[in-house]
């Protein structure tokens, strides 16, 4: 069982189009990051998400962590082929204390943007 | 400033044979992670280091996986011996954080080596 659910897995969108990923979970996150993977690449930390509500903006990506930060979005607008990649969402959770667990990953959601 | 270096980028070996992954961090960075990234799934964590010290290791299959980090510096990571549902991407990544700052952790991962287990 994913601790981290993606949705939707594969997205295949025309240039110009909108779009918005999804990372679900039933667990309280501490943080929310989302990362992109390009082919023959390692991830690329794109942003952190620490408070409930919270939401950053990254030129054309909006990123949104859930109130009760069980939950995040990604949101791009107007979409490019450079945005082409791999999408993953990744939490940690508070183990106790000051102590904070893993960094969890979630399956990921491939994303292709045609010209 | 140099990224995370991994290597060999790509490797090919038969079933029961070994193979081992050396990565090295970005200078300064104490925390080392090992990722197992299998094909349509997100990494998953094998093991931690802390300097030369393993944080955690608890999904690492140690009757066949290895790693260590001698000096607090380079890693490798062993797999003896492969079985086939070992074939995946292996990342490495370091960060600079540690302790109560780990909820805003940056890590940065190397490309990572791509192992085909036949």
């Amino acid at each position: 069982t994913q601790l981290l659910e993606q949705s939707p897995q594969f997205l295949s969108i025309q240039e110009g189009e909108n779009l918005t990923v999804y990372c679900n979970s039933s667990s309280v996150f501490s943080s929310l990051q989302w990362y992109r993977q390009e082919p023959g690449e390692g991830p690329v930390l794109l942003v952190t998400v620490v408070t409930g509500g919270e939401v950053k903006k990254l030129k054309r990506l909006t990123f949104q962590f859930g109130d009760a930060r069980k939950d995040s979005s990604l949101h791009i607008t107007a979409a490019q082929p450079g945005d082409t990649g791999l999408y993953l969402c990744a939490g940690r959770r508070q183990i106790g204390g000051t102590s904070y667990g893993k960094l969890t990953f979630g399956q990921g959601t491939i994303l292709t943007v045609h010209p | 400033e140099a990224g995370v270096a991994q290597s060999p980028r790509y490797k090919i070996i038969e079933k029961r044979q070994s193979v081992a992954f050396w990565c090295n961090p970005i200078s300064g960075h104490a925390t080392l992670y090992w990722y197992q990234q299998i094909l349509g799934q997100g990494p998953k964590l094998l093991i931690q280091f802390q300097n030369n010290g393993v944080v955690d290791d608890s999904q690492l299959p140690k009757d066949r996986f290895s790693a260590e980090r001698l000096k607090g510096v380079d890693s490798t990571l062993k797999i003896q011996p492969a079985k086939l549902e070992d074939s995946a991407v292996y990342l490495c990544a370091s960060s600079a954080t540690s302790g109560r700052h780990l909820p805003q952790e940056t890590q940065y991962f190397g490309p990572g080596t791509r192992l085909l287990v036949l």
